[in-house]
């Protein structure tokens, strides 16, 4: 079945850019999502990518495709604390009879003074 | 603003009482989910729904149920609340059709069950 993969933690410095990363197994994704939780909330969308694209950029966020390797990155550059958060990516399997979007087990981001 | 609200946010509830969570969303969407979210297993799907009255069951549907009377309202049912019940819920929904495809997602429950 699919599967998504991610790190479950990722430290950084404020100022700093910040890497993460996910692996997924449907290439037949039409969209991949990222998404952000913060701290008693639920989740938001914070970009995504389409699938014929290789990378995306939306101010201090980048998305970056390798659908080669069924890899996508978020980078987000200039860390601040108000982006500590657990971020998902998601994929949307192709099929399914209301879109269903496979969740990768979050990365908590932690942004330190 | 698409608004995705859920009934409580936090819930406690003792060993076998019956818990109802409900979801309401306001955005016309014919897709509605429940997840449970845990520490490093991320978001599970425990039942959706693509219209009234439909369902399906997600990945983890043992020991919960779902209704969808109204499109607007999907509710998520606990029989006999145990204690590996404990979770927090997330609701969301979207269109069936069109458009990206993403999922808005309600605040959660979170559940305890003692």
């Amino acid at each position: 079945g699919e599967d998504v993969e991610q790190s479950l933690f990722l430290s950084v410095r404020e100022g700093d850019s910040s890497v993460i990363n996910c692996t997924y197994t449907d290439s037949s994704s039409t969209y991949l999502y990222w998404y952000k939780q913060e701290p008693g909330a639920g989740l938001q969308l914070l970009t995504y990518i389409f699938s014929n694209m290789d990378m995306k950029q939306d101010q201090r966020l980048t998305v970056l495709l390798n659908k080669k390797d069924k890899h996508l990155s978020l980078r987000i550059a200039d860390t601040q604390t108000g982006d500590s958060a657990i971020y998902f990516c998601a994929e949307s399997p192709a099929g399914g009879s209301a879109r269903q979007l496979t969740f990768g087990s979050g990365t908590q981001l932690t942004v330190l003074p | 603003d698409v608004k995705v609200t859920q009934s409580s946010r936090y819930l406690v509830k003792r060993t076998g009482e019956k818990v109802f969570l409900e979801c309401v969303q306001d955005m016309d969407h014919e897709n509605m989910f429940w997840y449970r979210q845990d520490p490093g297993l991320g978001l599970r799907l425990i039942y959706f729904s693509y219209d009234v009255k439909m369902k399906e069951k997600g990945d983890i549907p043992e020991g919960y149920s779902v209704s969808r009377e109204k499109k607007e309202r999907f509710s998520l049912i606990l029989e006999s609340a145990s204690t590996n019940q404990t979770s927090m819920y997330l609701c969301a929904s979207s269109f069936r059709q069109g458009g990206l495809g993403e999922q808005y997602f309600g605040p959660g429950t979170r559940l305890t069950v003692t």
